[in-house]
């Protein structure tokens, strides 16, 4: 069965620092991997995916994730943290049959910026 | 191009009561699915609807139904509501045709209370 797992239930980094969340993934087939964002209360935003073109995936607001699938990981990153990415992370993972899909999300990573 | 539009925003009911949520997905895109975000956790799957049938359903009692009409709309219902069913209700919805890679968008839910 296919899943993900986020490592650390909250990240706190200061501004101007690296960002790393980390994200590991199940699966028996080739994955299509996903990272949402989600701000206080709102829906999901699309940051990046992954859909094997390529193994450096870069997203939206400076965000970039790297699969490796020696590692089964989707870590995300982003080179110096601003205010405005304090939010809730969600790794996902995409999962289908003949007549559906679903997405599968992780537990989520909740992102605290310090001055 | 409007997204995916849910309503109402908020909702409060009883615990015993019945709530109808409403989902419009984007322009294009035909398959809508429903998830429960509980407060501290991540999306989990309730169920997908394509061309009107409910096509894959995840762990979810059958108090929760739903419905999806000609122009790709849909309704989530929850029957007999307890106060476990308090949680944010996410509409996503995806085009058919290449949907395991491409990515699901999200509404910005509704927050339904149980009390």
């Amino acid at each position: 069965a296919q899943s993900v797992t986020q490592l650390g239930s909250h990240v706190s980094v200061s501004e101007g620092a690296l960002v790393l969340l980390r994200c590991n993934y199940s699966s028996s087939v080739p994955p299509y991997l996903f990272w949402y964002v989600q701000y206080p209360n709102q829906g999901l935003q699309l940051l990046l995916k992954y859909t094997s073109a390529a193994t450096l995936v870069k997203g939206i607001n400076g965000f970039e994730a790297e699969f490796k699938k020696s590692e089964t990981s989707f870590h995300l990153t982003k080179p110096s943290a601003h205010m405005s990415d304090a939010a809730e992370y969600f790794c996902a993972v995409s999962v289908s049959w003949s007549s559906a899909s679903k997405i599968i999300f992780g537990s989520g990573t909740r992102l605290s910026i310090r001055p | 191009d409007a997204g995916v539009t849910q309503s109402p925003t908020h909702l409060i009911k009883t615990r015993g009561q019945q709530v109808t949520l409403r989902c419009s997905p984007k322009s294009g895109h035909d398959t809508v699915s429903w998830y429960q975000q509980a407060l501290g956790q991540g999306p989990q799957f309730i169920f997908q609807y394509y061309e009107e049938e409910e096509r894959q359903r995840g762990n979810f009692p059958d108090r929760f139904s739903g419905h999806q009409f000609p122009n790709y709309s849909s309704e989530l219902n929850v029957n007999a509501l307890l106060l476990g069913d308090s949680a944010l209700y996410l509409c996503a919805s995806r085009p058919r045709q290449g949907i395991m890679n491409t990515e699901a968008f999200f509404g910005q839910g509704t927050r339904l209370t149980v009390v």
